[in-house]
């Protein structure tokens, strides 16, 4: 069974950086294939791609974003890490991770979601 | 980027009903779209991988058409249990730009 869970601050004030950490089970980050994406949803509004990391190491980013972006893993752990830096509150969103396979990527499996509200 | 574009942003259906929902994309995406559901307080769910194929567990009720830039989501009788949010989403590049949604409400 595949299970992913999100977790991080729930509160962050402007112009900090947010660490967010997809912890995994049920598959492996190492196996050909394996991608894990970061996916946000600000409240009432429509979801929104960030990032994406495959079992290579090979990183994409959303463009718009890119600059304030870095997505990692932690194969041993299960674990995939989203950053993203000088947080502003139109940032306040929840944030999914979610597991494709290779391109072209659609997500099978999904987090219940972390909400993080940027405000001072 | 791509930009997908729902069509209606929100109905209203009885149970029973047929219910379709189109999403048109800004450029040829090929096959490479795909549909989520989405209940309130909850993660989305994978409806429609690829335009027309039906991940194990998803109901035959639902059902995905179209190429190139005009894609189709079909509800052939509307259950309780369906209304929800719908969501397009190009694979074809990244990002994979989402639509911004359709709401399917009882009337």
């Amino acid at each position: 069974q595949v299970t992913l869970r999100e977790s991080g601050p729930a509160l962050v004030k402007p112009t900090q950086t947010l660490t967010l950490t997809c912890t995994f089970s049920g598959f492996s980050l190492s196996k050909s294939g394996m991608c894990v994406s970061w996916i946000r949803q600000p409240p009432g509004k429509a979801l929104e791609w960030l990032a994406l990391i495959d079992w290579d190491d090979d990183k994409y980013y959303n463009t718009s974003l890119k600059t304030r972006l870095t997505i990692s893993k932690d194969t041993s752990k299960n674990q995939v890490v989203l950053v993203m830096t000088n947080l502003d509150p139109v940032d306040t969103a929840t944030y999914y991770c979610a597991r494709s396979g290779s391109y072209p990527y659609y997500f099978d499996n999904w987090g219940q979601g972390a909400l993080v509200t940027v405000s001072s | 980027d791509i930009q997908m574009t729902q069509s209606p942003t929100s109905l209203s259906a009885s149970a029973g009903d047929r219910v379709t929902i189109t999403c048109r994309a800004s450029q040829s995406i090929s096959n490479y779209l795909n549909w989520y559901q989405q209940k309130p307080g909850k993660a989305p769910k994978l409806l429609i991988y690829i335009a027309s194929s039906l991940p194990t567990g998803v109901p035959s009720r639902f059902s995905g058409s179209g190429s190139g830039t005009d894609f189709t989501l079909t509800i052939s009788s509307l259950q309780p249990e369906d209304f929800a949010t719908y969501y397009c989403q190009q694979s074809y590049s990244t990002p994979g730009t989402f639509g911004q949604g359709t709401k399917v409400e009882i009337k």
